[in-house]
């Protein structure tokens, strides 16, 4: 069973679109995030949930936002994509009271 | 924002113990340590956490010193298959996420090449 899924695994889009990336865990955990690695392998946080609520939120562009339906889900809008945009991004979630996290396998937005 | 940084590099053998060192200079109170393992086209894996002295489980071992201003991740005996990036990560611990606290930061990953 896969804890953290995210689809779709590869998105190839063009500039001013509009796309979004979903995420779930069935993992019963409290906390969800979304990550940002660029072609240097940085990785950097961009949102996290707890409890459907936004506890962390990074200096990100407004285009985009966090959307989660419940506490097993948390989708990912990007709207007016950029070229800048394009890198794989990374859901991940963490259990109550613990700080581990657990990651997705990550999607790769690629922005022509 | 407590920064991190990690040699962006090392080599090693099979059979050979890897200490890992990351600086996270302006570590706050809260925050707590967390090492990640990262394979190519994967998501980051937990490995160990710690907020002070040493951690030790099946996989690894993390050594914090009384200053905490760095962390040592310790891998007994690499194989081939820890050839991956090792990512620092340093930020608020567990049930003290707040609205605007401290950020999770990421160190910049260190690339183990472990050969033969």
């Amino acid at each position: 069973d896969t804890a953290v899924s995210q689809t779709p695994k590869y998105l190839v889009t063009q500039m001013g679109n509009d796309k979004s990336i979903k995420c779930e865990q069935n993992l019963g955990h409290d906390t969800m995030y979304w990550y940002k690695q660029d072609s240097k392998k940085f990785l950097k946080i961009m949102f996290s949930y707890n409890n459907k609520e936004l506890i962390i939120n990074e200096t990100v562009p407004n285009r985009f936002s966090p959307k989660s339906p419940d506490k097993a889900h948390l989708n990912l809008h990007i709207n007016s994509l950029e070229l800048g945009d394009s890198a794989v991004y990374f859901c991940a979630s963490s259990p109550r009271g613990r700080y581990e996290q657990y990651f997705g396998p990550g999607t790769r937005l690629t922005v022509t | 924002l407590a920064k991190t940084t990690q040699p962006i590099s090392m080599d090693s053998y099979e059979g050979q113990e890897v200490n890992i060192t990351c600086s996270h200079n302006n570590i706050a109170t809260n925050d707590y340590i967390t090492w990640y393992q990262q394979f190519p086209s994967q998501g980051p894996r937990f490995i160990i956490q710690g907020y002070k002295t040493k951690v030790t489980n099946e996989v690894a071992s993390l050594f914090i010193p009384a200053d905490r201003k760095s962390s040592t991740l310790s891998l007994p005996r690499v194989s081939l298959s820890d050839t991956a990036v090792y990512y620092c990560l340093v930020g608020e611990g567990p049930g003290t996420l707040t609205g605007g606290g401290n950020k999770l930061t990421f160190g910049t990953g260190t690339q183990l090449k472990v050969e033969l």
